[in-house]
Order: structure tokens, then C-alpha cells, then sequence
């Protein structure tokens, strides 16, 4: 069974540019949430789609915003990148149902954004 | 936002045991985890726990949850050097999940 997937492993970026990352998700798993772990903050929540609607979302601005597909694959965007955007952004996927025990999160290798 | 904390570093000396704790402030969790994060990889599930339980054991770890004092333990046995990671401790409030800011552990040969 293929892991998740992330999409590009390494990114450079410069102030102001925008930036698209990709998660495919376990198959079968219906939940993606995106992180965003930084040196400074831990791992800090962006938000999580299940069923192509975003379900709940973290205190980032609006520069970042995502979607999910019908294939239940997501990206994330982050336009007018700032310094304090380099970051490692980490997905991960579930089964996502309410109440479907302990619903273990699976996370992606990450992808590594450095805003130059 | 529930906050769990964990203090930022340990250091071991291979063969002992290593302790990791953890403390969340939300009563309602119904499940709590270890993930260990290596160097540049992602976070890797190392166990659970329902919050109805007190212990669970997994091999060299064993996981110690008190609910009254909302204080959850990872213990590993026999630390080695492989285990020299980040981890990091999560609880499930419904369906959102909230981290800690991990502990690296530092394993001496």
C-alpha cells in the first residue's frame, strides 16, 4: 500500500512569489490536513479537507489557502511568500470519519520551502 | 486551542531507559499518540492510546496515561541510537488533532 505522497520534496522561492504543494493521500483515505513545522513554532495546524470541503481550519492568514479533489488529493498554495514561510509543510491523511476509533493520521515526508 | 507541552530535549545514555512527557489540557480527548520524527522525514506513528486506559506496551515502549493529572509518558526501553529522534506527543479532540512541540532525544553511545 503506497504511503502519502508528497510533491516537491525541495523548494526555493523568493519574496512574493507564490507557491503550490501536492499530497496524494493513502488510498482509500477520504481526510487530508496540511502542518506547517517550523524550528521556532513545533507543528503548527493549517488546515484539513475530507470530501473535497474544508472541514476545519488553524489561525494562518489568507495567503494560505488548499483544496481537495474528488481523488481526494489535495494542494496547498501560499501566495506573496514572506521570509517566515520557510518551513518544512507536512500532510497528512486518514480515514477521516467521525468516530471511527482512533482515526491514526499518516503523514507525508514533507516539502521543504526556503523563501530567499 | 488545546495546548499539549512536552519539554524540548533529553539526553540518555545508550542501554538506559528514556522517559518523554507529556501533558494536554483538554479532558474530552478520546485518544492520544507517539510520533517520532527522524531527520528529514516526516512523523512516523509509534503507538496510541484510548483515554480509558492506562498502559499500553509495545515491544520496548510503554505507554503510561494518567487522566486525572492529564499527564501521558512514553517510555523506551533499552534506549539505542537509532532512537535518537524527535517526538512527539497528540491528542484527539473529535476529529482535530493537537501536537506538542516534541522533544528530541539524544541518545550518547
Amino acid at each position: 500500500k503506497a504511503g502519502v505522497t508528497q510533491t516537491p520534496r525541495y523548494l526555493i522561492k523568493t519574496r512574493g512569489q507564490q507557491v503550490t504543494l501536492s499530497c496524494s493521500p493513502i488510498s482509500g483515505h477520504r481526510s487530508v490536513s496540511w502542518y506547517q513545522q517550523t524550528p521556532g513554532q513545533g507543528l503548527q495546524f493549517l488546515f484539513e479537507y475530507f470530501s473535497e470541503t474544508q472541514r476545519n481550519k488553524g489561525n494562518f492568514p489568507g495567503r494560505f489557502s488548499g483544496r481537495q479533489f474528488s481523488n481526494s488529493r489535495s494542494e496547498m498554495n501560499v501566495s506573496t511568500l514572506e521570509l517566515g514561510d520557510s518551513a518544512l509543510y507536512l500532510c497528512a491523511s486518514s480515514p477521516g470519519q467521525f468516530y471511527s476509533g482512533a482515526n491514526v493520521l499518516t503523514f507525508g515526508a514533507g516539502s521543504r520551502l526556503t523563501v530567499l | 486551542g488545546e495546548d499539549v507541552e512536552q519539554s524540548l530535549f533529553l539526553s540518555v545514555r545508550e542501554g538506559d531507559s528514556s522517559v518523554i512527557n507529556c501533558t494536554y489540557t483538554d479532558s474530552s480527548s478520546t485518544y492520544l499518540y507517539w510520533y517520532k520524527q527522524e531527520p528529514g522525514a516526516g512523523l512516523q506513528l509509534l503507538t496510541y492510546i484510548f483515554s480509558n486506559m492506562d498502559m499500553k506496551q509495545d515491544q520496548r515502549l510503554t505507554v503510561l496515561l494518567n487522566k486525572k493529572d492529564k499527564h501521558l509518558s512514553l517510555r523506551i526501553a533499552d534506549t539505542q541510537t537509532g532512537d535518537s529522534a524527535i517526538y512527539f506527543c497528540a491528542e484527539k479532540d473529535f476529529n482535530k488533532f493537537y501536537f506538542g512541540s516534541g522533544t528530541k532525544l539524544n541518545v550518547k553511545p
